[in-house]
């Protein structure tokens, strides 16, 4: 198994660009979640699917947008790319709902905001 | 906001020694887990323990809760160079939604 994979690792926007973030499993697992972590911090939710079709909003979504259309692939889409979107994006997925099972994690975006 | 907050914030200490890590929270909890983070990599889940929990193993690693002073701590025995990482906690809590909530990191380096 692949686990959770991400990709570009690595990408470079300038202000007001839009994109998409992929993200991956291939662990058959029902929730999926976007974080982003800010140099010397940890990470803050930006969205959540607890299952196919549903998600919802995390403590720093503005600003992007997600969808959740198959199992395997959650999507995070940045509208309007602003420098404070300058971070480093984490995919991540568990088994059961929410906080009460283990995450697994993505190797990360790095992605810069000019 | 961030529920749990780490303590101290760094860490640095020969290998072999022994290198423990706290963990504060806000809120009353369902369970407690703690991360590990390689630089430039994703996190890795260590151990989960739950409220009526009171300590686990792993390993070398021994993770302790306190529901009453709503904190935990995460002792690495015998360290090794590569346990340098970033520790993190991760709290869920019904007052966030049984989201997971991480704290700020602990960073340790382990020196040969």
């Amino acid at each position: 198994n692949a686990g959770v994979t991400q990709t570009p690792k690595f990408q470079v926007l300038k202000t007001g660009q839009s994109m998409t973030l992929q993200c991956a499993q291939d662990m058959n697992h029902n929730s999926m979640y976007w974080y982003r972590q800010d140099p010397g911090m940890g990470l803050r939710l930006i969205y959540y699917s607890a299952s196919e079709g549903t998600t919802d909003k995390g403590e720093v979504p503005n600003g992007y947008n997600v969808s959740r259309s198959t199992t395997e692939d959650f999507p995070l889409r940045l509208l309007s790319a602003a420098p404070s979107q300058t971070s480093v994006y984490f995919c991540a997925s568990s088994s059961g709902q929410l906080g009460t099972d283990t995450q697994y994690f993505g190797p990360g975006t790095r992605l810069t905001v000019l | 906001s961030q529920q749990g907050e780490e303590d101290p914030q760094a860490l640095s200490i020969q290998e072999g020694e022994n290198a423990t890590m706290n963990c504060s929270y806000k809120t009353s909890i369902n369970n407690l887990q703690w991360y590990r983070q390689n630089s430039g990599r994703g996190l890795v889940h260590l151990i989960l323990i739950r409220s009526n929990e009171r300590e686990k193993h792993s390993g070398r690693l021994r993770v302790t809760l306190d529901t009453s002073k709503k904190s935990s701590s995460l002792l690495i025995t015998a360290s090794r160079a590569a346990d340098t990482a970033s520790y993190f906690c991760a709290t869920d809590a019904k007052a966030a939604g049984n989201k997971l909530t991480f704290g700020g990191g602990t960073r340790v380096l382990v020196k040969p």
